[in-house]
């Protein structure tokens, strides 16, 4: 099974701050790559597929980039809105989840 | 709007058996497989499988293997997932999810 590595686990921003969440894959995923924001009590939205591909409806400050077993999610200007767990989810081989980036407001 | 509607929580002993539904609306049922996602108490998201929405094929992940079903309706476009022979580790929130959407989730309490 392909094992996903998020860092870090607890990522503590202020509004504004430019934001950076990793997610280490142990092979190759070939990009095949989506992350996912879940708040507190709701079921986690889509955000962005495919590496780098902003889901319709969500706001042009979150985007995605990577390759070979590397991914980052980046926030440019985080809103209070943006408190919620993170995930990354590969599905190049037997789709497995990241265990998460809890983002908090400093 | 594509939606994804989940049935309600279930409160249930060890041992006994359930079956969650998922009933999708605004688009095409047999467009998009069909994903299952657990998610523990307080835990990170754990994927389940997925089934074919067009020929009712299931997958499952290591862990699902045994006590876990897939299933369709395909006339009302819903997808159901039953767990056999219930244990206290099965408590947890259960997703359905098809191309990005998911269901509002179904939380499952297992307690003698």
């Amino acid at each position: 099974d392909i094992q996903m590595t998020q860092s870090p686990s607890v990522l503590s921003a202020s509004v504004g701050d430019r934001v950076t969440l990793s997610c280490k894959a142990s092979q190759n995923i070939n990009k095949n790559l989506d992350w996912y924001q879940q708040k507190l009590g709701e079921a986690p939205k889509l955000l962005i597929y495919f590496t780098n591909n902003l889901q319709t409806g969500i706001p042009s400050r979150f985007s995605g980039s990577g390759s070979g077993t590397d991914y980052t999610l980046t926030i440019s200007s985080l809103q209070p809105e943006d408190v919620a767990t993170y995930y990354c989810y590969q599905y190049n081989s037997g789709p497995t989840f990241g265990a998460g980036t809890k983002l908090e407001l400093k | 709007q594509i939606q994804l509607v989940q049935s309600g929580p279930e409160l249930k002993k060890p041992g006994e058996s359930l079956k969650i539904s998922c009933k999708a609306s605004g688009y095409t049922f047999t467009d998009y497989a069909m994903q299952w996602v657990k998610q523990a108490p307080g835990k990170g998201l754990q994927y389940m499988g997925w089934i074919n929405t067009q020929t009712g094929k299931p997958t499952y992940a290591d862990d699902f293997k045994e006590r876990f079903v897939f299933s369709l309706e395909t006339s009302a476009s819903t997808a159901y997932l039953q767990i056999n022979n219930l244990k206290n580790e099965d408590t947890a929130t259960y997703f359905c999810a098809s191309d990005g959407y998911w269901g509002q989730g179904v939380m499952v309490t297992v307690s003698s």
